[in-house]
């Protein structure tokens, strides 16, 4: 199946600070997401992005098909920031079943 | 965007016992739905496919007789854990999609505990 690598695993930030996340794959795909778990478990849609570029308000996303990855981008991190970001790709050809990543643990600090 | 509801959030169950879970898309209609479990500090694993109206469709090494997943309609699909052991603690996701669009939702989960 296609493998989802995620860096980095953990991430200490201070509160203000910017961060790059990434996330690479194995195969083609037709379906790339961006997930927030906040502490109760709940994934929150951060963004649809399986090319391109998106922004919403201090977070931003780009994947790079071609080349099998994508980043997602938090500029000025608050405390509420933190918890568990995901990428998930779903292959080409793969019927739409999600495959997560390994996941990046955000901790923002005061 | 769409809205996916999951019941109950947070089930005990007795070792031997079966819990059913149910997963509701609220604003439209899921032909299909996904059913995930995540062990702690762990990420999302996809367990299977449901599919309204037909069987649904196990990954490899998910026993299918243990977790018996029903889509009867548009807007539901259980989940149901038989037979539930201490090992199936676990946090169980749905998730599902608004017809041709294809960016995918997620309940809310459901915290299992078998004691």
């Amino acid at each position: 199946g296609i493998q989802v690598e995620q860096s980095p695993p953990d991430l200490i930030l201070q509160e203000g600070a910017n961060s790059t996340l990434r996330c690479n794959f194995s195969d083609s795909v037709n379906n790339l997401q961006w997930f927030h778990q906040n502490p109760w478990g709940q994934l929150i849609n951060l963004f649809y992005i399986p090319s391109g570029t998106k922004q919403n308000g201090r977070l931003s996303a780009t994947t790079v098909a071609t080349e099998r990855y994508s980043l997602l981008y938090i500029s000025s991190s608050q405390t509420t920031d933190s918890g568990v970001y995901f990428c998930a790709v779903a292959r080409t050809g793969g019927g739409n079943k999600l495959t997560f990543g390994t996941g990046t643990q955000l901790k923002v600090e005061l | 965007g769409a809205v996916v509801s999951q019941h109950p959030s947070r089930v005990i169950c007795k070792s031997g016992t079966s819990v059913k879970i149910e997963c509701r898309s609220l604003d439209f209609q899921a032909t299909t739905m996904f059913w995930y479990r995540q062990f702690p500090k762990q990420s999302l694993m996809l367990m299977a496919t449901s599919n309204e109206g037909s069987k649904a469709t196990y990954e490899q090494g998910v026993e299918k007789d243990k977790f018996l997943i029903n889509h009867a309609s548009l807007t539901l699909s259980t989940l149901t854990v038989t037979s539930a052991h201490p090992e199936d603690s676990s946090f169980y996701i749905c998730s599902a999609r608004d017809g041709g669009l294809p960016e995918a939702f997620f309940g809310q989960g459901t915290r299992l505990t078998v004691v």
